[in-house]
């Protein structure tokens, strides 16, 4: 059983393409996150919720819109695709949203925009 | 704000001899430190996490972390390596109130040749 699993795992996109990636966790937490690591493996918090509210927003642009429809999910919808949205988008969660919390990660979903 | 610097990106070694991936921190507050490692196309994995306490922390795997306050770091050791411990290692820092907000460092790929 995948704790926290994401779809796709490998996304192969053109410019100015419309994109999503679903997050689910059984672990059942109550806060999620999206991270994404660039090309030099550099992870950088984007967006956290904590039952269904956001509560960190990295001032990522407003081409990425995260949706979480309940505590187990948190989907990450990118409008408008740049190259340099490349990246790999780790999500993950934790029980509490609170510091210190251990968080545990998904495996990753590679999206290349060409 | 807080920050990690891993000095070493890639550090190579051979199969059962120890080693030490060094991890450095900034922060005008107090922190949490975590390290995580990532093996080959997978996501993250908690190794270990300092919250308070005694500063030598042990983990996973056979792997332990020592919190150095004075010299604001948290450096990773293992006596002796194995081939499957290659894979890339992160530290990260949050501080230790407030929201869950990890600051990851740029990581130190551990690379054990037989």
């Amino acid at each position: 059983d995948t704790a926290v699993s994401q779809t796709p795992k490998y996304l192969v996109t053109q410019m100015g393409n419309d994109k999503s990636i679903k997050c689910e966790q059984n672990l059942g937490h109550d806060t999620m996150y999206w991270y994404k690591q660039d090309s030099k493996k550099f992870l950088k918090i984007m967006f956290s919720y904590n039952n269904k509210e956001l509560i960190i927003n990295e001032t990522v642009p407003n081409r990425f819109s995260p949706k979480s429809p309940d505590k187990a999910h948190l989907n990450l919808h990118i409008n408008s695709l740049e190259l340099g949205d490349s990246a790999v988008y780790f999500c993950a969660s934790s029980q509490g949203d609170t510091s210190g919390n251990t968080i545990y990660f998904g495996e990753g979903s590679w999206l290349t925009v060409v | 704000a807080q920050s990690v610097t891993q000095l070493d990106s890639q550090v190579p070694v051979f199969e059962e001899a120890p080693v030490e991936l060094r991890c450095n921190y900034s922060s005008s507050v107090s922190v949490y430190l975590f390290w995580y490692v990532q093996y080959p196309n997978q996501g993250l994995q908690l190794l270990l996490k300092y919250l308070s306490g005694s500063t030598l922390v042990k983990g996973i795997n056979g792997f332990e972390a020592e919190f150095n306050k004075s010299q604001t770091s948290f450096h990773l050791r293992k006596p002796s390596v194995h081939i499957s411990d290659t894979a890339e290692y992160f530290c990260a820092v949050t501080k230790n109130t407030g929201f869950q907000k990890l600051v990851f460092g740029t990581g130190t790929r551990l690379l054990v040749s037989p």
